[in-house]
């Protein structure tokens, strides 16, 4: 398995900024994808991002809202552009395992961001 | 467009009692996972199954994947307070990606 960490690992934001996410890995991986969950609640993709390629974005979210930076096979960024309320929420990545044939996935611990 | 229904949504339980959380599909999938997530902490895998029929145990807890892909169980046997958390379970999609269920929110009282 991976280790995945990320920073930070929680934020008070006021509504109308932006807050940049970052997800490192301790070794080389091809998928990286970021999550948001409301506690308690299952996860919802955000997109996909694979280094070297645009990040492929699910139904609901969209590039000027959720950029993704994916430089190398090591590091993501996830940056939530002109805050909301609505955009408080747990935001998590993951990467794709050793056993990627079963779509296996680690998680990072998450970034707990309150939008005020 | 693949769904999974995850069922019961909550269970509070009493420590020692048995229980199953059921995640059913109208869709085959590949391969299923289980996931537990505990407060402020990112998903942990359990266990992936992906032969139709298999079951696999994990000290006190048992996961089996039906044997036409399409369902999946975790039994957790003499549950403990430890056991409390949010358990995920989730199918392997076309593109790499995994499609989760609601969530199972089990809290286990001593």
């Amino acid at each position: 398995s991976a280790v995945i960490s990320q920073k930070p690992s929680r934020d008070i934001c006021q509504r109308g900024t932006s807050l940049t996410i970052q997800c490192q890995v301790d070794s080389q991986v091809t998928m990286m994808f970021w999550y948001r969950q409301q506690p308690g609640q299952s996860l919802t993709l955000i997109a996909t991002a694979n280094q070297g390629s645009e990040a492929t974005y699910e139904s609901g979210f969209v590039i000027d809202k959720f950029p993704i930076s994916r430089p190398n096979l090591t590091f993501s960024t996830l940056t939530v552009s002109n805050m909301s309320p609505e955009d408080s929420s747990i935001y998590l990545c993951s990467v794709g395992g050793p056993g990627l044939y079963y779509n296996e996935q680690f998680f990072g611990p998450g970034t707990r961001l309150t939008v005020l | 467009t693949q769904l999974l229904e995850q069922s019961p949504q909550f269970l509070s339980i009493q420590e020692g009692e048995n229980l199953t959380v059921y995640c059913n599909s109208s869709s085959v999938f590949s391969s299923l996972q289980w996931y537990r997530q505990e407060p402020g902490e990112g998903p942990v895998l359990l266990v992936t199954v992906v032969t139709g029929g298999e079951v696999k145990k994990l000290k006190r807890l048992t996961f089996q994947f039906g044997d036409a892909r399409k369902d999946s169980s975790l039994h957790i046997t003499a549950a403990q307070p430890g056991d409390t958390g949010l358990y995920l379970c989730a199918g392997g999609g076309s593109q790499g990606n995994l499609i989760f269920g609601k969530g199972t929110k089990l809290s286990v009282k001593p």
